[in-house]
């Protein structure tokens, strides 16, 4: 499968535990974005990145969130002393441009 | 802040009938608008798009149209099919990167 993955797809945890996704973009993309999607709602833009640097991040991101793409390749998106507020999907999705975006499956998380 | 508008929230029609979404973005930077489809539990996925130099684009039963000055642009889908049923998002570019997503439509197409 050549398309965007993403790794867990689920996740439970306790309120206050930290969890960490990755995502793997389709190889030749050069631009990832992280969304949030809650059921019965659009995803929301989270934070994007351009090769290994991250341009933008929305105020939706609080301290408790960070992403890195080190090598401009995979990225992670961590999320330190989860509250039951950040039960969601989380996707990622990549493009070449700015325009089409590809994405994931997502992984679900479940805060208890 | 900035965001889309998406109208209706639900939709339902008979198979062969045509069905419409309509949207209203407010960031005046925007200029490329895609189309996901969303079936459950599945990834969105890409059905259509226009850039805002065009004011109309088809692709067989899909087309979209964009009014910039208005800021709106509509999902048109014909002679509906049953398999068309799923969960529809309009989408927006931001200035800086990444897309407003609406709330969704989710559409039920009766055979």
């Amino acid at each position: 499968d050549t398309g965007v993955s993403q790794d867990p797809r689920h996740k439970i945890t306790k309120r206050g535990q930290n969890v960490t996704f990755r995502c793997d973009p389709i190889s030749e993309h050069n631009r990832l974005y992280w969304y949030r999607q809650t059921l019965g709602q659009g995803p929301e833009f989270l934070t994007y990145f351009q090769n290994e640097a991250q341009l933008e991040k929305s105020r939706l991101l609080s301290d408790r969130f960070s992403a890195e793409r080190p090598k401009g390749s995979f990225s992670t998106l961590e999320i330190q002393r989860t509250e039951q507020g950040d039960s969601a999907m989380y996707l990622c999705a990549s493009s070449s441009d700015f325009r089409e975006q590809f994405f994931g499956p997502g992984t679900r998380l479940t805060v208890l | 802040g900035e965001n889309v508008e998406q109208h209706p929230s639900t939709l339902s029609v008979q198979e062969g009938d045509s069905a419409v979404i309509k949207c209203t973005y407010s960031d005046s930077a925007s200029n490329y608008f895609p189309w996901y489809k969303q079936e459950l539990g599945k990834r969105p996925q890409l059905i259509i798009d226009i850039r805002s130099n065009v004011g109309e684009k088809k692709d067989q039963r899909i087309a979209v149209t964009l009014n910039k000055t208005a800021k709106h642009f509509s999902l048109h889908i014909t002679e509906t099919q049953p398999e068309d049923s799923a969960v529809y998002f309009c989408a927006a570019s931001r200035r800086a990167g990444g897309f407003y997503f609406g709330s969704g439509t989710k559409l039920n197409v009766k055979p």
